[in-house]
């Protein structure tokens, strides 16, 4: 397995563009999360996905905000309007299973680094 | 707030000699703790876990202790080589999701 992809891998964009992530989950894997990552605050979950249904989205910043997955090979993330606080990498992950034993461990993807100018 | 705390934004060590990575938490729910190593461009690779039932697990030249009463855990690395360079994050589990540290970057200098 190629494990999770991620694309596009750089995006620079002007204030007010919209930002559209995408992410191809490991196949056979159930969950795909969505990660933010910033100096101040680590790796902050912004939302996830159980067998394609949004589960939890409370981590998503604002209504600018929105996720997808419209099907089990398929996810996005979209930033609209963008702004330059929205600047970070943004990691996706997938799983077999929720959190808190082993197995579940989830896969990463190498992350899109945002740049909004 | 910070519920997982990694306070060493950097740490340097010298090949071969140990290197001690702190992380420490504030919810006593937390039960299952993992350490992520991330490289350059790459996305966080898992690298070794323990449940709240031990506290201690090996693997290799990696192993993680955990103590409750402190609510703090640690990963030693014995005995440290440069690949080892890289970005370490804790995360901690009490429900369904993982609440990440911010990273410590450690150096093995050759």
């Amino acid at each position: 397995d190629a494990g999770v992809i991620q694309s596009p891998r750089h995006e620079v964009t002007e204030m007010g563009q919209e930002v559209t992530l995408r992410c191809k989950p490991i196949s056979g894997h159930d969950y795909l999360f969505w990660y933010r990552q910033t100096m101040m605050r680590g790796l902050e979950l912004l939302i996830y996905f159980n067998n394609n249904v949004p589960i939890d989205d409370s981590g998503m910043p604002e209504d600018r905000f929105s996720a997808k997955m419209p099907n089990a090979s398929f996810s996005t993330l979209k930033i609209q309007p963008s702004e330059p606080r929205d600047s970070a990498v943004y990691f996706c992950a997938s799983s077999f299973g929720l959190a808190g034993v082993p197995g579940d461990e989830q896969f990463f993807g190498p992350g899109t680094r945002l740049t909004v100018l | 707030d910070q519920q997982v705390k990694q306070n060493s934004p950097s740490l340097s060590v010298q090949e071969g000699r140990i290197s001690i990575l702190n992380c420490d938490y504030t919810n006593s729910m937390f039960d299952y703790f993992l350490w992520y190593k991330k490289y350059p461009a790459e996305g966080p690779t898992f690298l070794i876990s323990i449940s709240s039932i031990k506290d201690k697990n090996e693997d290799g030249r990696f192993t993680v202790f955990l103590n409750k009463s402190a609510k703090h855990l640690s990963l030693h690395i014995v005995p440290s080589q440069p690949g080892d360079s890289a970005v370490y994050f804790c995360a901690a589990s009490g429900t369904y999701k993982y609440i990440f540290g911010t990273g410590t970057r450690l150096k093995v200098l050759a």
